[in-house]
């Protein structure tokens, strides 16, 4: 089946400028998460939906950073007056989250935010 | 402050060698420890671990968790090319929430 979609797979932008970052996660995953990896280090947390909850935001680095999960399927990663320390691969995940399962989280393949 | 720590933070071998990566954690409520590699963008998965002194294997990769020491391991056999990727060690500390990764260790192999 398809697995985590993520668009655009690049983007470019002007220091200032605003960007959205799309994910769509596994159909029936309830679970969503958005990391960011930045040169050389491991995946951060930014932000985590989990079905009609609300979602845990203690991940995100500032108050320009927002996201939201429409209908409990995709969701939309906002960046307010993009900064180059923004720069970064930002990388979606779903999760199934069943009981008695894995809590294996599964991996898009990220966008690749350049801020000029 | 939980944290995973992983050695080394790269590594260069050459086809045919077997490797060790280490994964040490400080977490609080631990619930289970996952590799992933990536290659390129996507992490894809590899393991996940949520008892002591249990082998999980795949092919030529293996790895262990010790629950009391609080580190895994993931060894390759007979490593080649394709393995060059970085490895990334995560722990959970319940489930559904963010999972929490190290610093890769990158893997270089050479024909």
């Amino acid at each position: 089946g398809a697995g985590v979609s993520q668009s655009p797979s690049n983007k470019v932008t002007e220091k200032g400028k605003d960007v959205e970052l799309r994910c769509d996660p596994i159909s029936g995953h309830t679970a969503l998460y958005w990391y960011r990896q930045s040169l050389g280090q491991g995946l951060e947390f930014l932000i985590y939906f989990q079905g009609n909850s609300a979602p845990d935001k203690s991940g995100l680095p500032s108050d320009r950073f927002s996201a939201e999960r429409t209908g409990g399927s995709v969701s939309t990663l906002t960046i307010q007056r993009t900064q180059q320390e923004d720069s970064a691969v930002y990388l979606c995940a779903s999760s199934p989250l069943l009981r008695g399962r894995t809590d294996t989280q599964y991996f898009g393949p990220g966008t690749r935010l350049t801020v000029l | 402050e939980d944290k995973v720590v992983q050695s080394p933070l790269s590594l260069v071998v050459h086809e045919g060698d077997t490797v060790t990566l280490n994964c040490s954690y400080e977490v609080t409520n631990f619930r289970s420890l996952l590799w992933y590699k990536q290659e390129k963008k996507a992490p894809t998965f590899l393991f996940m671990l949520t008892s002591s002194g249990i082998e999980k294997k795949s092919g030529r990769l293996s790895s262990i968790l010790d629950k009391k020491e609080l580190f895994s391991i993931l060894n390759i056999t007979a490593t080649q090319t394709g393995d060059s990727a970085i490895y990334l060690c995560a722990v959970s500390n319940q489930a559904g929430t963010a999972l929490i990764f190290g610093k890769g260790t990158t893997l270089s192999v050479s024909s």
